[in-house]
C-alpha cells in the first residue's frame, strides 16, 4: 500500500473550516484514499473516501488533485467535538483483504 | 444499535497469564479484525478474518491466536501474556469482504504486569 505523509498536528478555530493535507506521491492507480479519525480514547470512525473525484458526506469532503499525489480532507464548519486525530490512509479497494494501514495522523485541535 | 462490542472494557493480567478478548458485531459483516494501539502511535493489525472459518495473520500477530466460528464473534486469544502486550486493542467489522468501511469497537486497555 502507498504511504502517506501528514503533519503532525493543527489548530482550527471553532466555527471556521478545518483542511488537512495528506500527501500520497506514491499511490497507485487502483488504490483510494480513505480518512478515519480518532477522538480520544474511542475507537477510530470511519469519515470518508474516494478514488479521483471529490466527494462529499455529511461529516466531510474529500478534495483529490488532479495527480491524485495529494488530497485535503475539509471538515467545514469545525466545532470541539472535532477535536480527534485523523487518519489518511491509501489502499486498494478490491483484491486481497484489507490491511488498513494507520500512520501517527494528524492531531487537530478545535479551539474557541 | 449496539454495532461492535468489545469486552472487557479494562484488564490487568499478570505475565504468564492467558485471556481472551471478546468481540461481537450484530451487523452480519463478513470482515472482522483486530488491532493494538499503543501510546502515541497508530494502530496495527494483529489477525484478520474474511469469514466464518478463515483467518489470517495481520502486521504483528506473534502471542496472539484468533478464532472464527461464526459471522458474528470474533475472539482474540493472549496465549502467555507479556509487558509488551500492554496495549489498547481495538476490533473492526466491515461490510465489505475488504475491511475498507471498517467500524470500530470502543476498545479493550490491557495492561500486562
Amino acid at each position: 500500500d502507498a504511504k502517506t505523509t501528514q503533519p503532525t498536528s493543527m489548530d482550527c478555530a471553532e466555527g471556521r473550516a478545518a483542511n488537512l493535507p495528506c500527501n500520497h506521491s506514491t499511490i497507485s492507480g487502483n488504490e483510494y484514499v480513505y480518512w478515519y479519525r480518532q477522538i480520544h480514547s474511542q475507537g477510530p470512525q470511519y469519515i470518508i473516501h474516494g478514488l479521483k473525484n471529490n466527494e462529499t458526506n455529511e461529516m466531510a469532503s474529500l478534495i483529490i488533485t488532479e495527480d491524485r499525489k495529494s488530497s485535503t480532507l475539509i471538515l467545514p464548519h469545525a466545532t470541539l467535538r472535532d477535536t480527534a486525530v485523523y487518519y489518511c490512509i491509501v489502499r486498494p479497494y478490491t483484491g486481497t483483504a484489507s490491511k488498513l494501514t494507520f500512520g501517527t495522523g494528524t492531531r487537530l485541535q478545535v479551539t474557541l | 444499535n449496539a454495532g461492535v462490542t468489545q469486552t472487557p472494557k479494562f484488564q490487568v493480567l499478570k505475565t504468564g497469564q492467558s485471556m481472551t478478548l471478546q468481540c461481537a458485531q450484530d451487523m452480519n459483516h463478513e470482515y472482522m479484525s483486530w488491532y493494538r494501539q499503543d501510546p502515541g502511535m497508530g494502530l496495527r493489525l494483529i489477525h484478520y478474518s474474511v469469514g466464518a472459518g478463515i483467518t489470517d495473520q495481520g502486521e504483528v500477530p506473534n502471542g496472539y491466536n484468533v478464532s472464527r466460528s461464526t459471522t458474528e464473534d470474533f475472539p482474540l486469544r493472549l496465549l502467555s501474556a507479556a509487558p509488551s502486550q500492554t496495549s489498547v486493542y481495538f476490533c473492526a467489522s466491515s461490510p465489505d469482504p475488504w475491511g475498507t468501511e471498517a467500524f470500530f469497537g470502543q476498545g479493550t486497555r490491557l495492561t500486562v504486569v
